[in-house]
């Protein structure tokens, strides 16, 4: 079974602290994301990693940056967080195998409240 | 306009009961269709993807794609209480590129 793990469930940080979110996954998978999840907007893209040492910026990438230095793990980064960034943030991870569609497989989240 | 847009709900059923959740999209160009289900305090999980149109059954789920109309629905049939969860539809041109998620239905089946 695909595991993708995440370092935190909750998480409750001031303004301004800068944050670390950590996701693992077991799968030698190529491509990582991180998306956060806010009622009435579904998932939304914040980076994505197709390999070791690549990233790119998905559809809400402000306030963020990403690092992924070792295949299994992509870290989240918030510089100086805000109370907008509270949220419920998600990560997944998925392979790429030619010809037919390749599943993304979701950690279990972290619920991260900036007071 | 969003690229996909999905009722939000909530959506409450008794036990036994016929369920339709449905999405439309806006771009042509997506050729794989997902539906997602998240219980509470966890991830989403596939429940099963559609490429192109048509329909795809898998127990007492239905995926079905119109491409003509842009829509898309999973219906589930004989619905459990263990059903209750949220059901994201999810879109992408290709099985390398990026999902774009619908909202999300919250669904509640009763005893």
């Amino acid at each position: 079974d695909v595991k993708v793990t995440q370092s935190s469930r909750y998480l409750v940080k001031r303004t301004g602290e800068k944050v670390f979110l950590e996701c693992v996954q077991d799968m030698d998978h190529e491509n990582m994301f991180w998306y956060r999840q806010d009622p009435g907007l579904g998932l939304r893209l914040i980076y994505f990693s197709y390999d070791v040492k690549m990233k790119e910026k998905g559809d809400i990438p402000e306030g963020y940056s990403v690092s992924r230095e070792k295949k299994e793990r992509f870290s989240l980064i918030l510089e100086s967080a805000s109370t907008n960034q509270t949220s419920m943030y998600l990560c997944a991870s998925r392979t790429l195998r030619r010809g037919t569609y390749n599943e993304q497989f979701f950690g279990p989240g972290t619920r991260l409240t900036v007071l | 306009q969003k690229e996909v847009e999905q009722d939000p709900g909530p959506l409450s059923v008794p036990e036994g009961a016929i369920v339709s959740l449905n999405c439309t999209y806006s771009n042509s160009a997506f050729q794989y269709f997902m539906w997602y289900r998240q219980y509470s305090r966890k991830g989403p999980e596939l429940l099963m993807y559609t490429y192109s149109s048509g329909n795809k059954e898998d127990g007492r789920f239905t995926a079905q794609v119109d491409k003509s109309s842009k829509y898309i629905s999973l219906f589930i049939r004989d619905s459990q209480p263990s059903d209750s969860a949220t059901y994201l539809c999810a879109i992408t041109p290709g099985t390398a590129s990026k999902l774009t998620f619908g909202t999300g239905t919250r669904l509640q089946v009763t005893l």
